[in-house]
Order: structure tokens, then sequence, then C-alpha cells
């Protein structure tokens, strides 16, 4: 099984661009890279998920590394309520099942 | 997406007892999943609800501490059995629109004491 690696917590201006990394060295070829964020005392909101290119949707982009090992969840203009902890997720198929694997997560805290 | 609710938001049980949590979700989806987030922790999945048949549970989770019905494509239930404080924790409800894809929709989930 892939596991995923965060730093436990980050700090960042409101309004500059948040970065946060994943390493997920044991990666295998035909597992996906997730985010999903967990804003407090509510259930997790899906972000955004890639393979091997670069994503981008209407609230982050994912820069996913050439050999897959690490990723980076960037947030262009961080606001306050993007306060959460976010987690870096791989899909893997176990037992004939999709399951997303979750690790510890990464609490971002935006300070005005 | 999918809007989904929960039954309770909360409660507060005594050891020895059953709660029964409710997931609704505003339409039909293929895949339904219930969670389990102990406190200051990430999320452990417990089982996949499968309509019709027996839930496919996870290492460590039991159908008899954990019953799980799905009658049909957009209801669940997850009962906690004969509780202990170490059952205290967040029980989230989730959905999948595919089979085997992984953007899932979150319930707010039901935060259960048990004293």
């Amino acid at each position: 099984d892939a596991k995923t690696t965060q730093p436990p917590s980050m700090d960042c201006a409101e309004g500059r661009a948040a970065n946060l990394p994943c390493n997920h060295s044991t990666i295998s070829g035909n597992e996906y890279v997730y985010w999903y964020r967990q804003i407090h005392s509510q259930g997790p909101q899906y972000i955004i998920h890639g393979l091997k290119n670069n994503e981008t949707n209407e609230m982050a982009s994912l820069i996913i590394t050439e050999d897959r090992k690490s990723s980076t969840l960037i947030l262009p203009h961080a606001t306050l309520r993007d306060t959460a902890v976010y987690y870096c997720i791989v899909r893997a198929l176990l037992d004939s099942n999709y399951q997303l694997i979750w690790g510890a997560g990464t609490k971002l805290i935006i300070k005005p | 997406s999918a809007v989904i609710s929960q039954k309770p938001s909360r409660d507060i049980c005594q050891r020895g007892t059953s709660l029964t949590i409710q997931c609704q979700v505003d339409s039909q989806v293929t895949m339904m999943f219930w969670y389990r987030q102990q406190p200051g922790q990430s999320l452990t999945l417990i089982a996949t609800a499968n309509q019709g048949s027996e839930a496919t549970y996870e290492s460590g989770f039991v159908i008899d501490k954990f019953p799980i019905s799905r009658p049909n494509l957009t209801f669940s239930t997850l009962t906690v059995s004969n509780m202990s404080p170490e059952d205290s924790s967040i029980y989230l409800c989730s959905v999948s629109m595919r089979t085997g894809f992984g953007e899932q929709f979150f319930g707010p989930g039901t935060r259960l004491t048990v004293l």
C-alpha cells in the first residue's frame, strides 16, 4: 500500500499562495493522488486529484513530480476560510475495490 | 455532487447500549461508505455498504460490532453495538457516484460520546 507523508502543520498569510507538500514515495503506477480538506466540525471536502499530469480547478492546482513520488497542492490566493486540515490521499486497489488511504494531514492556518 | 444528511448529528450514550446512525442522500449513488474519525485523528474506513447484500468490512471491523444496512441506492444505516467509551468518535457517511472512483462526498458526521 502506498502511504503519504505530510507536515503536521503550516502557516500562510492571507492573500498569499499556500503550498502544501506531500510525499508518496511508494506509490505505484496506477494509483491516483487525491486531496481533501476538512474544516473544523465538518465532513471532508474533495479538492482535486491527479495521476501523472498537473491539474487545476477552481479551488486549487496539483503539481505531481515526474517520478510521482511527491506532489504539491497550491491554493493560489489563500483566504481565512481556507484554514483546515488538508489530507493527501492515495487511491489504491485493495481486494478488488478502490479505497482511499488517508494519512494524518496538514493543519493549515491562514493568518490575516 | 450529492447532498448527504446524517441523523443524529450527535448523541451521548451509556456503555453497553447501541446506536443506529442514518445516512440519507438526495440522489441515487453507486457507493456508500462509513468512516470513523477518533478525536484528533484522521479518517479510518469501517466498511463499504452494499445494496441488498452484506457490507464489506475493513480489517479490524466486524459485522457484530458495526452492523450496516443499505436497502436502496439513497439510504444506509450504521449501528454501533454494545458501546464502550473507546467507541467515542465522529462517524461519517460518504458516497461516490462511480465504482472505483475516489471523489467522495461526505456527510456532516455524527459525534458520538459514550459514557
